[in-house]
């Protein structure tokens, strides 16, 4: 079964800090990649996803990621947070044609204002 | 678009109780997925559902638990009895179809104490 990693749990940073978040799976053949962001008291929302084509994708709230095919990595990041963006964020990794969505533990990042 | 709705948002009850958690998923999807979450083992999918056919509910973690979907637009998640160690917050999710590109729409979830 597929397994994935995210690194450094709990995040602090400044307002108008740069954001990166790692993620890394265990699976040899062709995966669709989510990053899920999970705001304080709420559910969880689709930040971005990659299935093909270009590895570098965009999602809501200049949130990017990089899929690294070599690396097995999908990395998110943000040139500069807000306090808005305090949320868990959680990688998920599918294998194609597979319905089971296998999550990470999460990163807990707070942005102090 | 409603999202998928999940009942009830808070249940506190005492161990032993039967605990049934409900879902309504997006109109239209037909994949349909239960998750427990916490903090010691993050994200866990339970079950999943296609076309209201149970199709994967190898995370289900013990015969306390079980779920149902007797039709396209309900589903409920089981406990009985239920223990303290099943606290926890569970949700539900639904995609459009099964093993395609889609991603999983989730619920507000259900915030389950067991006392």
């Amino acid at each position: 079964a597929q397994s994935v990693s995210q690194h450094n749990h709990h995040v602090i940073l400044s307002e108008a800090a740069s954001l990166e978040l790692g993620c890394n799976y265990s699976y040899g053949g062709t995966v669709n990649l989510f990053w899920y962001v999970q705001y304080p008291g709420q559910h969880l929302q689709l930040l971005l996803k990659y299935f093909s084509g270009d590895p570098l994708v965009k999602g809501i709230k200049g949130f990017e990621a990089e899929f690294i095919k070599s690396k097995f990595s999908f990395n998110l990041r943000k040139p500069s947070v807000q306090w808005s963006d305090t949320a868990e964020y959680f990688c998920a990794v599918s294998p194609y044609g597979n319905n089971r969505l296998a999550f990470g533990k999460g990163n807990q990042v707070v942005v102090i204002p | 678009d409603a999202g998928v709705i999940q009942s009830p948002r808070h249940e506190v009850t005492e161990m032993g109780q039967e605990v049934t958690l409900r879902c309504k998923p997006i109109s239209g999807h037909n994949s349909l997925f239960w998750y427990r979450q916490t903090m010691m083992r993050g994200l866990e999918l339970l079950i999943y559902f296609n076309n209201n056919v149970p199709i994967d509910d190898s995370g289900m973690p013990e015969d306390r638990f079980s779920a149902k979907m007797p039709n396209a637009s309900f589903s409920t998640l089981k406990i009985q009895p239920s223990e303290p160690r099943d606290s926890a917050v569970y949700f539900c999710a639904s995609r459009p179809e099964m093993g395609g590109n889609q991603p999983q729409h989730f619920g507000d979830g259900t915030r389950l104490s067991i006392l």
